[in-house]
């Protein structure tokens, strides 16, 4: 079983929908969670962090749900521009905090 | 210093020959991390290091890999020999260890690599 697990997808929704992806993670000692955007041939770059209370930044809402292992990604309104792969991210408690990439889930918005 | 820069951004190689991949991580980032990615998947650890100690390697950097970060700075990636499906792009990410747990990554624009 893989750490970090992700739907692959493509989720194909039209502008103003609302879309929501999960990500589960295997270590229950993981400590940190991201997502992360990547487009298409460029790098990821984080789109936010996943707070153990929950956190919105706009139209993105980020949760994480310790008991049962995953972390969920909430997009309002999606817009054209929300079209990218979404990628879970965990980082495990003690060692060497290597961030840990689920393979993404594609996300294409159309009008 | 605006972000982690690697160069160069494209190499085209025969099999069986060497190349060496550069990394300029963000100036006050200690942590250094090298990734592959292919199509459709995401990024693939291969190697962490803390200034110039390399204190982890992912199984998949077999012995034609070679990482280096000799004065905490910059760091190299070497493959030799290489084989069609080292074909990837290769990520380099740095993080600064502000907290005891892990902060966020930055990552480079990558360099892909294409073995003919």
């Amino acid at each position: 079983r893989k750490e970090v697990e992700q739907d692959p997808g493509p989720f194909n929704v039209p502008e103003g929908a609302t879309v929501a992806f999960n990500c589960t993670y295997s270590n229950s000692a993981s400590q940190s969670f991201f997502w992360y955007r990547q487009d298409c041939r460029k790098e990821p770059k984080l789109l936010m962090s996943v707070y153990s209370s929950g956190n919105e930044d706009g139209r993105f809402t980020a949760q994480l749900n310790r008991a049962s292992q995953y972390i969920s990604l909430l997009i309002r309104d999606s817009k054209l521009s929300d079209s990218a792969t979404y990628l879970c991210v965990v980082i495990i408690r003690g060692g060497s905090y290597i961030p840990t990439f689920g393979r993404g889930t594609s996300l294409i918005v159309h009008p | 210093d605006t972000g982690v820069s690697q160069n160069p951004r494209h190499k085209i190689t025969k099999r069986g020959q060497n190349v060496t991949f550069r990394c300029d991580p963000i100036s006050e980032h200690n942590r250094l991390y090298w990734y592959r990615q292919t199509l459709g998947q995401g990024p693939e650890f291969l190697t962490y290091f803390q200034n110039e100690a390399q204190l982890e390697k992912s199984r998949l950097l077999s012995d034609r890999f070679s990482a280096e970060r000799p004065k905490g700075s910059f760091s190299t990636l070497e493959i030799q020999r290489t084989e069609q499906g080292d074909s990837a792009m290769y990520l380099c990410a740095s993080s600064s260890q502000t907290y005891s747990d892990g902060t966020e990554a930055f990552f480079g624009q990558g360099t892909r690599l294409t073995v003919v």
